[in-house]
C-alpha cells in the first residue's frame, strides 16, 4: 500500500520560505510516476501547486512558479517543496500526492497544516 | 475562483440519488480525463472516479461518473449519511502552461 507523510514547520514567518518533505512508503519513486503537491486554504478548494517525475521534469502552477522549488531525493524516497517569499494568503493545508501524470490523483497525504505568522 | 465549475452545494435524502456537475472547457475537460474525489471532514481528498467512469478497488458501484463535451458529471444512488462531505473534479488543463485544475467542490448534505 503506497503512503505518503508530509513533515515540515507548522509555523513560518511571513517573507521567509516554507518548506515541506513527503516520505514516500510502499512504493519507490524512481519507479515512476509524477509526485506533487497541492494546498488548500482554511475553508477553500483545492490548488495543485507543481509536481515532479521521478527523472526530474517538472510542472508548475503559473501563479506560483517563480516561488516554488521542487525536488526529488530517490534515495531517501522523498520529495521536497519550497515555497519562498510566503504571505498570510499561503496559509493552507498541504498535501503531497502520488499524481498519475494527466489522469489521476491516486495517493494523498494526510495534510499538513502550515501557518504563515506576521 | 476556481477553473472548474461545480455547484457550492447539493442536498438529498437517504436512500435517494443526487449528481454533481463540473464545467470547464476546451483545453481542460474537453480534451482530458476527469477524476473526481471525495473529502470527508478533516480528512485528506480520497480518488473516487478517473478517466471520467472508472472506480478504483473498493469503490462502491453507486458512485459513477460521466463526461459530455465541456462538462462531466458524479452521480451518487442509495445516499448514506457518510456520503456527507466535498466533492471536487479535477482535470489535466493543456493550455499554454500545463497543469492540473480543480473545481471549487460541492458540499453534500444528506439530510
Amino acid at each position: 500500500q503506497v503512503q505518503l507523510q508530509e513533515s515540515g514547520p507548522g509555523l513560518v514567518k511571513a517573507s521567509e520560505t516554507l518548506s515541506l518533505t513527503c516520505s514516500v512508503s510502499g512504493y519507490s519513486i524512481s519507479s515512476g510516476y509524477y509526485w506533487g503537491w497541492i494546498r488548500q486554504p482554511p475553508v477553500k478548494g483545492l490548488e495543485w501547486i507543481v509536481s515532479i517525475s521521478h527523472s526530474g521534469s517538472t510542472y508548475y502552477n503559473p501563479s506560483l512558479k517563480s516561488r516554488v522549488t521542487i525536488s526529488v531525493d530517490t534515495s531517501n524516497n522523498q520529495f521536497s517543496l519550497k515555497l519562498s517569499s510566503v504571505t498570510a494568503a499561503d496559509t493552507a493545508v498541504y498535501f503531497c500526492a502520488r499524481i498519475y501524470g494527466d489522469n489521476r490523483i491516486d495517493y494523498w497525504g494526510q495534510g499538513t497544516l502550515v501557518t504563515v505568522s506576521s | 475562483q476556481s477553473v472548474l465549475t461545480q455547484p457550492p452545494s447539493v442536498s438529498a435524502a437517504p436512500g435517494q440519488k443526487v449528481t454533481i456537475s463540473c464545467s470547464g472547457s476546451s483545453s481542460n475537460i474537453g480534451n482530458n480525463y476527469v477524476s473526481w474525489y471525495q473529502q470527508l471532514p478533516g480528512t485528506a481528498p480520497k480518488l473516487l472516479i478517473y478517466e471520467n467512469n472508472k472506480r478504483p478497488s473498493g469503490i462502491p458501484d453507486r458512485f459513477s461518473g460521466s463526461k459530455s463535451g465541456t462538462s462531466a458529471t458524479l452521480g451518487i444512488t442509495g445516499l448514506q449519511t457518510g456520503d456527507e462531505a466535498d466533492y471536487y473534479c479535477g482535470t489535466w488543463d493543456s493550455s499554454l502552461s500545463a497543469n492540473w485544475v480543480f473545481g471549487g467542490g460541492t458540499k453534500l448534505t444528506v439530510l
